[in-house]
C-alpha cells in the first residue's frame, strides 16, 4: 500500500533561518511525487511534480529534491509569507493518476 | 481564469439529511475528484470522474454519491449525513496528455454535521 510520512508536524523558524522538509514514502511504482502548500481556510495549491530519482525544482525560495525514498522541501532564507502547510503526496503506479496519497503536512511558521 | 467553484464553502446540517456539495470547473479537463480533509489524516479520495457518465470509487466512498451528467459539474451527495462525514470537502480536477498528471484543487466546502 502506498504511503507517506512527513516530518516534522510543526517547524517555526526566524525569518531568514533556512531548513527542510522531509516526505518519507513508499509506492510500488513511482508515477509522479507532489509538494502543495495550503494556507488556512485555502485549498492545497500546486507547487512541484518530481517525477524520478535525482530530479530537482525550484520556484522562489523553495527548491524540491527526491531520491527513491524521500522528497525534501529545502527553504531558503524564509519570509513571513512562506508560512502554510506543506503537503507531500505520491501518485504510484499500480493506483494509477487518478488517485493521489497525501501525507499529513508540515506546518511551517516563520517569525518575523 | 475561475477555475475550481465549490459551493457552498460552509454548511451546518442534521445527521440523516441530504446535502449536495457542488463543484464547476471552467478549464474543461476531463477529469474530477472529491477528496475529503481531516486532523490526523491527509487527504483521501472518495470519487472521481473520467467523463462525464464515468464515475469510480476512490478509498472512502461509502456513504457518498456523485454524479456528472456535464463535464463541467461534479456534485457530491451524502445521502443521509452522520456525524463522521463532518470534514471538509475538496473538488479537484486535473487535464490529460502531454501536460501531465498534477490535479489543481478548489477552496474546499466546510460542512458540519450535528
Amino acid at each position: 500500500e502506498d504511503q507517506v510520512t512527513q516530518s516534522p508536524e510543526a517547524l517555526r523558524l526566524q525569518e531568514g533561518e533556512s531548513s527542510s522538509l522531509n516526505c518519507s514514502y513508499t509506492v510500488s511504482g513511482l508515477r509522479g511525487l507532489f509538494w502543495y502548500r495550503q494556507d488556512p481556510g485555502k485549498g492545497p495549491e500546486f507547487l512541484f511534480t518530481l517525477y524520478s530519482a535525482g530530479e530537482e525544482k525550484e520556484k522562489e525560495r523553495l527548491k524540491a529534491t527526491l531520491t527513491k525514498k524521500e522528497s525534501f522541501l529545502h527553504i531558503t532564507a524564509p519570509k513571513p509569507e512562506d508560512s502554510a502547510t506543506y503537503l507531500c503526496a505520491v501518485q504510484g503506479i499500480q493506483t494509477g493518476a487518478n488517485n493521489l496519497f497525501f501525507g499529513t503536512g508540515t506546518r511551517l511558521t516563520v517569525i518575523p | 481564469d475561475a477555475g475550481i467553484t465549490q459551493s457552498p464553502r460552509y454548511k451546518i446540517t442534521e445527521t440523516g439529511r441530504q446535502v449536495t456539495l457542488m463543484c464547476h470547473q471552467t478549464w474543461s479537463h476531463s477529469y474530477m475528484f472529491w477528496y475529503r480533509q481531516d486532523l490526523g489524516h491527509g487527504l483521501r479520495l472518495i470519487y472521481y470522474s473520467a467523463a462525464a457518465d464515468i464515475t469510480d470509487k476512490g478509498e472512502v466512498p461509502d456513504g457518498y454519491v456523485v454524479s456528472r451528467s456535464k463535464t463541467e459539474n461534479f456534485p457530491l451527495t451524502l445521502e443521509s449525513a452522520t456525524r463522521s462525514q463532518t470534514s471538509v470537502y475538496f473538488c479537484a480536477s486535473r487535464t490529460t496528455g502531454s501536460s501531465g498528471n498534477t490535479i489543481y484543487f478548489g477552496e474546499g466546502s466546510w460542512l458540519t454535521v450535528v
